[in-house]
């Protein structure tokens, strides 16, 4: 099993570019998110989805989309990118519920920077 | 609102000694409490899930114990490897959404 895939690894953009960050998942979990690591800030909640066609905000939503078309996939959509945005990109998965495992597994990250 | 926190932030020790990583939290209803490892520039791996009802659960030289009546967590490292070296990050499981609260981590050093 791959797990949690995340693509690209590293990615530089330019202020006002738009991207999608990849995040892919072979274990059938309802429960995918989109977190972002700062220095100093931990890990933060970006948006989530307890299943496909379900999305919701986290924490620190602006300026992100999201989309959960299939139970696989939970692409990330910088709209316009800003060099706040510049950060680690996680994705994490898990079982959702009362299920009796619900174990979160993480992506690789993306590395952004935004210049 | 649910804070969980980590202490200390930083901890250096010798190769060799046990060592116990401490994780609290402020709202006891959670579902379960998750230890997490992060590597410089990796991801973050699963160490450990104790469910709310479970007191311990043990993977070869680390022991995790959960006490949900005084909101309290910690990681137990059996004689310690300069491998070990890494940050260490507990979350709590809420019960009520399922989100994961995290902590800000413990970043230990292993001396050889």
């Amino acid at each position: 099993n791959a797990g949690v895939t995340q693509t690209p690894k590293f990615q530089v953009l330019k202020t006002g570019q738009s991207m999608t960050l990849q995040c892919a998942q072979d274990m059938n979990h309802e429960y995918m998110s989109w977190y972002r690591q700062d220095p100093g800030m931990g890990l933060r909640l970006i948006h989530y989805s307890v299943g496909a066609g379900i999305t919701d905000q986290g924490e620190v939503p602006n300026g992100y989309n999201v989309s959960r078309s299939t139970t696989e996939d939970f692409p990330l959509r910088l709209l316009s990118a800003a060099p706040s945005q510049t950060s680690v990109y996680f994705c994490a998965s898990s079982y959702y519920g009362r299920a009796t495992n619900t174990e979160a597994f993480f992506g690789q990250g993306t590395r952004l920077t935004v210049v | 609102k649910q804070e969980v926190t980590q202490i200390p932030a930083a901890l250096s020790v010798p190769e060799g000694e046990n060592l116990v990583l401490n994780c609290s939290f402020t709202d006891s209803a959670i579902y379960n409490l998750q230890w997490f490892r992060q590597d410089p520039g990796k991801g973050l791996t699963s160490l450990l899930l104790i469910q709310s009802s479970q007191r311990e659960q043990t993977s070869g030289r680390l022991n995790a114990s959960l006490d949900k009546s005084s909101g309290r967590s910690t990681l137990y490292i059996a004689a310690s490897q300069p491998g070990d070296s890494a940050t260490y990050l507990c979350a709590a499981r809420m019960d009520s959404n399922y989100q994961l609260i995290w902590g800000a981590g413990t970043k230990l050093i292993i001396k050889p």
